[in-house]
């Protein structure tokens, strides 16, 4: 079981607007920053948005990030076809010595 | 270009030993973080470890403390993972990923290199 918590599946149709929760505690998303990585089928996953907010360049703004005390979301608008992927939040966790923390992941589907 | 490209992966039986390395390329590898990270087959990401862009500091995930040992070789930009005492439930494809500290997100990621620890 994740220490982050994230539905396991979302899904949207082509334009829309959809967001993934990701839910944590105050050890790690309530004391640090948000990071969401993107992972297409059969690929290594990819830095989306780091800080809570950022995104590296390559992604368009079509995704954002947001977090509020112990918990983030990413919303993607205009979603699109190629946005279908698995979706994960992480953050350091500053109990034990320290340690990143992943939530389980979300399957993004677009009908 | 950020290259990062793992090896050592393969079969090994429960209670050896392997050591995974990952070979970096277009960065000053010496000035950044290393993260390994691994997913099972089918399932989520799970931390591994990590090591400072020193060296000086060292993570580990408590699944792998006292098993595993992260170290680097800024000289030949290589960070490398020693992996004993493994169990079936450390398979997994190993990734290694790029951060500027510690504290931050992984920009960079490598292929993957499985490890599969089978009788």
């Amino acid at each position: 079981q994740s220490v982050l918590t994230q539905p396991p599946s979302a899904s949207g149709t082509p334009g829309q607007r959809v967001t993934i929760s990701c839910s944590g505690s105050s050890s790690n998303i309530g004391s640090n920053t948000v990071n969401w990585y993107q992972q297409l089928p059969g690929a290594a996953p990819k830095l989306l948005i780091y800080s809570n907010n950022q995104r590296p360049s390559g992604f368009p703004d079509r995704f954002s990030g947001s977090k509020s005390g112990t918990s983030a979301s990413l919303a993607i608008s205009g979603l699109q076809s190629e946005d279908e992927a698995d979706y994960y939040c992480a953050a350091w966790d500053d109990s034990l010595n320290g340690h990143w923390v992943f939530g389980g992941g979300t399957k993004l589907t677009v009908l | 270009e950020v290259q990062l490209l793992e090896s050592g992966g393969g079969l090994v039986q429960p209670g050896g030993s392997l050591r995974l390395s990952c070979a970096a390329s277009g960065f000053t590898f010496s000035s950044y973080a290393m993260n390994w990270v691994r997913q099972t087959p089918g399932k989520g990401l799970e931390w591994v470890s990590a090591i400072s862009g020193s060296g000086g500091s060292t993570y580990y995930a408590d699944s792998v403390r006292g098993r595993f040992t992260i170290s680097r070789e800024d000289s030949k930009n290589t960070l490398y993972l020693q992996m004993n005492s493994l169990r079936a439930e450390d398979t997994a494809v190993y990734y290694c990923a790029k951060s500027y500290s510690v504290l931050d997100g992984s920009s960079h990621w490598g292929q993957g290199t499985l490890v599969t620890v089978s009788s």
